[in-house]
């Protein structure tokens, strides 16, 4: 599968943990973004690479959240000290920095926070 | 417990029908428009884009149309399939600087394809 792959595909934690997702974009792409989905609505922006450099942060990636790209390859986001509000689909998405606006999405880590 | 389609618009039509999925669009400065369909389970999946300087542009089997007017932007789907049974979501992604590739999410709408 050459696709976007995201593990675990579905965490459930304890509010106070912290958790680490990790995104394996598609290996051409330069572009990597990260997107949070809850029940009913739908992608928002949450933060986006380009190779390795981290070009925009969401208002929504509070202090408790952090991601990395550190060799413009695979990423990891991680929240910290997790609260039930963020319980939530995690999304990771992929592109090439061009004209081309298809960006390819993985299938989600689903984060459950008791 | 809570559905995913608890609060979004619903469409139900039957196979063969032609289904139209309709979506209204804040920022009148987005360069593209693009619809994606998202089954149970998965991430989103591209179906077609259109840039701003367009109307419309056909696909295999569907068609966007875009009314910078009102704001509006609609998915035609031809011969529905139950396989197309899914949500929908538009977004808009603004092009240029640092934001580009950076998309904004409609609400979405559910389409349901009875056989």
């Amino acid at each position: 599968d050459t696709g976007v792959s995201q593990n675990p595909r579905h965490k459930i934690t304890k509010r106070g943990q912290n958790v680490t997702f990790r995104c394996d974009p598609i290996s051409e792409h330069n572009r990597l973004y990260w997107y949070r989905q809850t029940l009913g609505q739908g992608p928002e922006f949450l933060t986006y690479f380009q190779n390795e450099a981290q070009l925009e942060k969401s208002r929504l990636l509070s202090d408790r959240f952090s991601a990395e790209r550190p060799k413009g390859s695979f990423s990891t986001l991680e929240i910290q000290r997790t609260e039930q509000g963020d319980s939530a689909m995690y999304l990771c998405a992929s592109s090439f920095s061009t004209v081309s606006t298809e960006a390819f999405f993985g299938q989600g880590t689903r984060l459950t926070v008791v | 417990g809570e559905s995913v389609g608890l609060h979004l618009p619903t469409l139900s039509v039957q196979e063969g029908d032609n289904s139209i999925i309709n979506c209204a669009y804040s920022n009148s400065a987005s360069d593209y428009f693009i619809w994606y369909k998202q089954e149970s389970g998965k991430g989103p999946q591209f179906i077609i884009d259109i840039r701003s300087n367009m109307d419309k542009r056909q696909g295999q089997r569907v068609t966007v149309l875009l009314n910078k007017t009102v704001k509006h932007l609609s998915l035609q789907i031809a011969a529905t399939q139950p396989g197309d049974s899914a949500v929908y979501f538009c977004a808009e992604n603004m092009e240029g600087g640092t934001s580009y590739g950076k998309l904004t999410f409609g609400q979405g709408t559910i389409l349901t394809v009875h056989p």
